[in-house]
């Protein structure tokens, strides 16, 4: 079946716009994460999604950053105010749960390519 | 919480072995992952260990040691599409999900 998809794959912005980032994760994946990776660097945890349970952001870096999952499927990831700091490639990734064990394997989408101007 | 550690970087010869580390320490571990990622690319699952041992997969394999916090991710033959990036991730039961550490940059020369 189709794997996860992002959109936009790259997105140029003016500092102080808002910004939106879509995810459709694998169908049937009741778990969804937000992460964010610098050029170089390694992964940064933004939220977590896991079935009808509040999710876990505890990795969101300030207020102006805030993701929704409707439905249980898609989500969307967005940024308020962006500031040139917040670009970076911003990857989606969904596993079939988070119980343990291989269905807490990770699948990726090919992430979107922010840049704030 | 957790604490993932890896090294950076490593350089290997094509053709040779590479062994890449991770210690980990965590409240309450339920699986360790190992994840490629090549440069502009999004990482692709390579292994799952969660029993003490060796888990081989064709040139690849994976060692777990949940009494020493430790794994390592074994490459033989190397190629040099091989070089990429190589993330452990950690399951932690408390967490409620997967941390990744910061990923071993491995360079393989010709």
């Amino acid at each position: 079946g189709a794997g996860v998809s992002q959109s936009p794959s790259n997105k140029v912005t003016e500092k102080g716009k808002d910004v939106e980032l879509r995810c459709d994760p694998i169908s049937g994946h009741t778990a969804l994460y937000w992460y964010r990776q610098s050029l170089g660097q390694g992964l940064e945890f933004l939220i977590y999604f896991q079935g009808n349970s509040a999710p876990d952001k505890s990795g969101l870096p300030s207020d102006r950053f805030s993701a929704e999952r409707t439905g249980g499927s898609v989500s969307t990831l967005t940024i308020q105010r962006t500031q040139q700091e917040d670009s970076a490639v911003y990857l989606c990734a969904s596993s079939s749960d988070s119980g343990g064990g291989l269905t807490d394997t990770q699948y990726f989408g090919p992430g979107t390519r922010l840049t704030v101007l | 919480g957790q604490n993932i550690d890896q090294p950076t970087e490593m350089t290997a010869t094509e053709g040779a072995i590479v062994q890449i580390n991770c210690t980990y320490q965590t409240s309450g571990f339920n699986g360790l992952f190992w994840y490629q990622q090549h440069a502009g690319e999004a990482p692709t699952f390579l292994s799952y260990n969660v029993l003490d041992g060796l888990e081989e997969k064709g040139r690849f394999s994976s060692f777990l040691s949940r009494s020493k916090g430790y794994s390592y991710l074994l490459l033989k033959e190397l190629q040099m599409k091989d070089s990429a990036s190589y993330l452990c991730a950690v399951r932690d039961i408390g967490a409620g999900k997967s941390t990744f550490g910061d990923g071993t940059t491995l360079t393989v020369k010709p």
